[in-house]
């Protein structure tokens, strides 16, 4: 079983609609990173979260620490947010382990 | 913005020659790392660096690896005996903080191709 489990895999939607992307883990951790890869295949990080919440622009992230569970949202999403979304959990010592990521595909 | 660079963008190599990948973290970040991905597959640790030494490394991190950091800027991954299986997109991350302080900022990657 993977430590760090993201759904969905793929994820098609329509510009302007409410994307919810989520990220499961299996072990206790000090933080958690919503990363954004393009095709190009360079990675971008979005979030580092510990707890709580966190906003930046049109994008949300919210961490449940006693469900081990994470969310990145996207509101009113639009074709440049085309990307993969990977979840990323920082454990103990200094490695992040990643999930799979979700291939997020915003049609016009 | 100060941002991770690394060099080559593309490297095709022999199986069974030696390469350098090159990365300039950003200027005054501590914490040193390295992942890979191979094609298709989620994105790996390979291991972390500070103070001029290993703090951290995984099982793929094996006796074909080293790091280095030269000369206060470069930040190097050398694979000694490239293997068919080594071709990957090798990303390099720098950080300011210790422990889980601090975000892991990227370089854009080296596309590793082993023939």
């Amino acid at each position: 079983k993977n430590e760090v489990e993201q759904s969905p895999q793929n994820l098609t939607a329509q510009e302007g609609e409410f994307i919810t992307i989520n990220c499961s883990y299996s072990v206790g951790i000090s933080a958690l990173h919503w990363l954004q890869q393009h095709p190009g295949g360079g990675i971008v990080s979005l979030f580092m979260l510990s707890s709580g919440k966190k906003k930046h622009g049109r994008l949300i992230a919210t961490i449940n620490i006693q469900e081990k569970h994470s969310s990145l949202h996207i509101t009113a999403s639009h074709p440049r947010d085309s990307a993969v979304y990977i979840c990323a959990v920082k454990a103990s010592g200094s490695r992040l382990t990643f999930g799979e990521g979700t291939q997020l595909t915003v049609n016009p | 913005e100060p941002e991770v660079t690394q060099t080559p963008s593309h490297q095709v190599t022999q199986m069974g020659q030696e390469v350098i990948l090159r990365c300039v973290p950003i200027s005054n970040h501590l914490y040193f790392y390295w992942y890979r991905q191979i094609l298709g597959q989620k994105v790996e640790f390979l291991v972390s660096f500070y103070n001029n030494e290993i703090s951290e490394k995984s099982e793929i991190f094996d006796d074909q690896f080293s790091v280095e950091r030269p000369d206060g800027s470069n930040f190097t991954l050398k694979i000694r005996s490239t293997k068919l299986e080594d071709s990957a997109m090798y990303f390099c991350a720098s950080k300011i903080l210790a422990g889980s302080g601090g975000e892991q900022y990227f370089g854009p990657g080296t596309r590793l191709t082993v023939t």
